[in-house]
């Protein structure tokens, strides 16, 4: 059972637009991790945030921890093809060890 | 230092049968988890070991199965395989049981047949 969910889950867009990935749960979070996955490969750690209301900044990734703790976005300001991939987000609570509970991801392509 | 890696890389067995999955976590992680990742969906949580004990587990039947052993590397063993097994499974450590992020692994692609 996937509880948290993502928007969108599948997204095309040209080099140098702008995108927000949306990561929503009616749960509360120790913290909200995003991961970003390429084919055949597992999921590389992009950021954590823990704190509600935080603000996170990764070169052109914007990462947002939504106040109440349930909810997470990213940013993508002007997109590359090398930014196509799966993103995923995870929440951890401390009651499971602080194992991760994914979303579905969304897939991203980038197109020059 | 090395991360996370994941022996076999891809597995075929037949429905029914036994495998065992191996993971050596990164080099100074204590926690180890697994996950169940089928085409198209996000990864899912089997369960976690911290310092050799099972801190967790997700919603999975008892034949799954696992073990961490004293260097912190893991066994996921998976008996009566069924069809449905058939995913990719992923490995990750982490420095604590905490909110630190995870380390994974390139996974094990298991095909049962």
């Amino acid at each position: 059972t996937q509880l948290l969910e993502q928007s969108p889950q599948f997204l095309s867009i040209q080099e140098g637009e702008n995108l927000t990935v949306y990561c929503n749960s009616s749960s509360v979070f120790s913290s909200l991790q995003w991961y970003r996955q390429e084919p055949g490969e597992g999921p590389v750690l992009l950021v954590t945030v823990v704190t509600g209301g935080e603000v996170k900044k990764l070169k052109r990734l914007t990462f947002q921890f939504g106040d109440a703790r349930k909810d997470s976005s990213l940013h993508i300001t002007a997109a590359q093809p090398g930014d196509t991939g799966l993103y995923l987000c995870a929440g951890a609570w401390s009651n499971s060890g602080y194992a991760l509970n994914f979303g579905k991801g969304t897939s991203l392509l980038v197109t020059p | 230092e090395t991360g996370v890696t994941q022996s076999p890389t891809h597995l075929i067995k037949t429905r029914g049968q036994q495998v065992t999955l191996r993971c050596s976590s990164q080099s100074g992680h204590n926690t180890v988890s697994w996950y169940q990742q089928a085409l198209g969906q996000g990864p899912q949580f089997i369960f976690q070991y911290y310092r050799e004990e099972e801190n967790g587990r997700g919603n999975f039947p008892p034949r799954f199965s696992g073990l961490q052993f004293p260097n912190y590397s893991s066994e996921l063993n998976v008996n009566a395989l069924e069809l449905d097994d058939s995913a990719l499974y992923l490995c990750a450590s982490s420095p604590e049981a905490g909110n630190y992020g995870y380390t994974f692994g390139s996974g094990t692609r298991l095909t049962v047949v």
